[in-house]
């Protein structure tokens, strides 16, 4: 059975940092492309970043330069760095496995950045 | 990269029909085929209802259907049930080998 359970979430002040995994299991973690998706409260979804199963990493211009995506495929696991954090970071952060399409997720891990 | 464009509500009574577009560009919705299609009930993670522009994942009703047209991709659920009613996002990939989402619909199953 495919699972992701992602922690780290928590309380962080403006400009802050803070560090999400994403413990993956039930599948060959390897050779998947792995994305972090998000939510703010009340909002729509909004795509994070991508680490391909080369290793290469995007990101949308909303993060980039703060927001650092890995991997460590021997520990089957998916990390965020989030650094100089920001009010409108806070959001459930998702990750999620693309294969034909998004097509697991998981429970999500709560950031909320405030003073 | 902007967010896709869709219509923040749509509504239908059981048993209808309806379609929940969602507008791009030329970058992203128009130049590929990796446009997917995302449920979302209150407090719960997404799940996938299609990959690909038009394929369903297994375990999914054959009530749900994708279609695109150059920059504007579509979903349409046929026969509405009352379980259908959530959100509903697209996604598309870009040109600039990143993602972006649609805005999101709500459905309201009258």
């Amino acid at each position: 059975e495919v699972q992701l359970v992602e922690s780290g979430g928590g309380l962080v002040q403006p400009g802050g940092s803070l560090r999400l995994s994403c413990a993956a299991s039930g599948f060959t973690f390897s050779s998947h492309d792995m994305h972090w998706v998000r939510q703010a409260p009340g909002k729509g979804l909004e795509w994070v970043s991508v680490i391909r199963s080369t290793g290469d990493p995007y990101y949308p211009g909303s993060v980039k330069g703060r927001f650092t995506i890995s991997r460590e495929n021997a520990k089957n696991s998916l990390y965020l760095q989030m650094n100089s954090l920001r009010a409108d970071d806070t959001a459930v952060y998702y990750c999620t496995r693309a294969t034909r399409g998004f097509d697991y997720w998981g429970q999500g891990t709560l950031v909320t950045v405030s003073s | 990269q902007s967010a896709l464009t869709q219509p923040a509500s749509v509504s239908g009574s059981p048993g209808q029909s309806i379609t929940i577009s969602c507008t791009g560009t030329s970058s992203d919705v128009g130049a590929y085929n990796y446009v997917s299609w995302y449920q979302q009930h209150p407090g719960k993670a997404p799940k996938l209802m299609i990959y690909d522009v038009s394929n369903r994942p297994s375990g999914v009703s054959n009530r749900f259907s994708g279609s695109k047209s150059g920059s504007t991709a579509s979903l349409t659920i046929s026969g509405l049930q009352a379980e259908d009613e959530a959100h509903y996002y697209c996604i598309s990939y870009t040109s600039s080998n990143t993602w972006v989402f649609g805005g999101g619909t709500k459905l309201t199953v009258l």
